[in-house]
């Protein structure tokens, strides 16, 4: 069955150091997968897109990685500040019956240490 | 340029009353998804719609459960007879392309 995992562990790291999140999935063939961050009782917020045929995609502090091999995308944020912990969510397009919808991950909750 | 807002932001219901749950997506947009979130879980797709149809219900409960986009007026996702168990937050996005979606706030619906 189709899977997205996101590391379900919070992520304690120091501020200014390089914070990396993980989305694996099986069984899918995503053409876009996106980020979002959520902060809590809130709605999650557009980060960044990768499409497949982009390895690499940046904006200011974030970059994002996209191996269609490993089926996994890495999330990235440099020099790191606590304004920054939240949890960060990953969701990749599902085609089926003739549409397109996003499934979302889990979330990965970072929380950036001052 | 206002956002995608929903109302009400909290919702109170009794077991075995109706909750409805309004979504007004941004302007211009005409792609509407609703999204059941619990407690430290991820976002669940319920409902994809465009205006005066249903898209992709595949999410949804076959039961109690319905949405709506009509061509005027909010989207609306409407659920009868809750159960304690429909306690959640639910989130609206809309989106003009197939490209980042935009959500609302949310609802936090509590059935007691």
């Amino acid at each position: 069955s189709q899977k997205i995992e996101q590391n379900s562990e919070a992520l304690n790291i120091q501020e200014g150091k390089t914070a990396t999140l993980t989305c694996n999935y099986t069984n899918y063939s995503p053409a876009y997968l996106q980020w979002y961050r959520q902060d809590p009782g809130r709605g999650p917020v557009f980060l960044l897109l990768i499409r497949e045929n982009e390895k690499e995609k940046r904006k200011e502090r974030l970059k994002v990685t996209f191996d269609t091999t490993l089926k996994q995308s890495l999330f990235h944020i440099t020099a790191s500040q606590p304004a920054d912990s939240a949890t960060y969510l990953c969701a990749l397009d599902s085609f089926s019956s003739g549409t397109y919808k996003y499934i979302f991950g889990t979330g990965t909750r970072l929380k950036v240490l001052a | 340029n206002a956002g995608v807002m929903q109302n009400p932001r909290h919702l109170v219901r009794r077991r075995g009353q109706e909750a409805r749950l309004r979504c007004s997506p941004m302007k211009g947009h005409s792609h509407v998804y609703w999204y059941r979130q619990l407690p430290e879980e991820g976002l669940k797709f319920m409902v994809y719609l465009q205006k005066e149809n249903i898209i992709d219900e595949s999410g949804m409960p076959k039961e109690r459960f319905s949405a709506e986009f009509p061509k005027e007026g909010p989207s609306i996702l409407r659920i009868q007879q809750v159960v304690r168990g429909d306690s959640a937050a639910y989130f609206c996005a809309s989106s003009g392309t197939r490209d980042e979606q935009y959500f609302g706030p949310g609802t936090r619906l509590t059935v007691t």
